[in-house]
């Protein structure tokens, strides 16, 4: 069953404090893992996409990297306005994308 | 870039009035739409994935007579909740694809209140 795990569900840093967000998958033959930005009260903001193992991109302070079977979002020196919910999806074997719960990031001056 | 714009941004209602969504594609054109709803502190949940000029495929636990699907052209799709009740109140999204690389283009959400 195609699947998507996020951790933590919740993380608080101080300004400046950087961390990594994971998203563990599992799916039949990866066709492209997305990391998204929701803010609250608005639709997801697409960052990245990363297709195989050992791809990076990289966005102001993120960074998305992606093993065989998780990917990590990287962020270096956080702000407040990076304060979000990140959320990591994959296509699944339906032709759908799959989700994950989210990782709530607030990050505190 | 591809824009998904969805209409109106909230809605308050009252019980057992019916409510239209609107979801369009602004720049790209979108044979399938899907709609997710979404509550307080938790993940997308999707509901429907919307097909132009077919029936929707509604996910399991849907109710497909409260939850109507319109997709009437390669650029709009409508979610219209029949009968809302209280325990409709949610946040709705919609969104499309404009090509495998970017996932899904999100539009901006529409919060319903049903008193």
């Amino acid at each position: 069953e195609d699947q998507v795990t996020q951790s933590p569900e919740a993380l608080r840093l101080q300004e400046g404090e950087s961390s990594s967000l994971n998203c563990s998958y599992t799916v039949s033959g990866l066709r492209g893992l997305f990391w998204y930005r929701q803010d609250p009260g608005k639709g997801p903001e697409f960052l990245f996409t990363l297709y195989s193992a050992g791809e990076e991109k990289e966005k102001e302070r993120l960074k998305a990297t992606l093993t065989k079977k998780e990917s990590f979002l990287h962020i270096t020196a956080p702000k407040p306005e990076d304060s979000a919910t990140y959320l990591c999806a994959v296509w699944g074997s339906q032709g759908n994308l799959i989700f994950g719960k989210g990782t709530k990031l607030s990050v505190k001056p | 870039g591809a824009v998904v714009s969805q209409h109106p941004s909230w809605v308050i209602c009252k019980s057992g009035t019916s409510v239209k969504i609107e979801c369009r594609s602004l720049d790209f054109q979108a044979t399938t739409m899907f709609w997710y709803r979404q509550f307080p502190k938790q993940s997308l949940m999707l509901m429907a994935t919307s097909n132009e000029g077919s029936k929707a495929t509604y996910e399991q636990g849907v109710e497909k007579d409260k939850f109507l699907i319109n997709h009437a052209s390669l650029t709009l799709s409508t979610l219209t909740v029949t009968s809302a009740h209280p325990e409709d109140s949610s946040f709705y999204i919609c969104s499309a694809t404009p090509g495998q690389v970017y996932g899904y283009t999100f539009g901006s959400g529409t919060r319903l209140t049903v008193v």
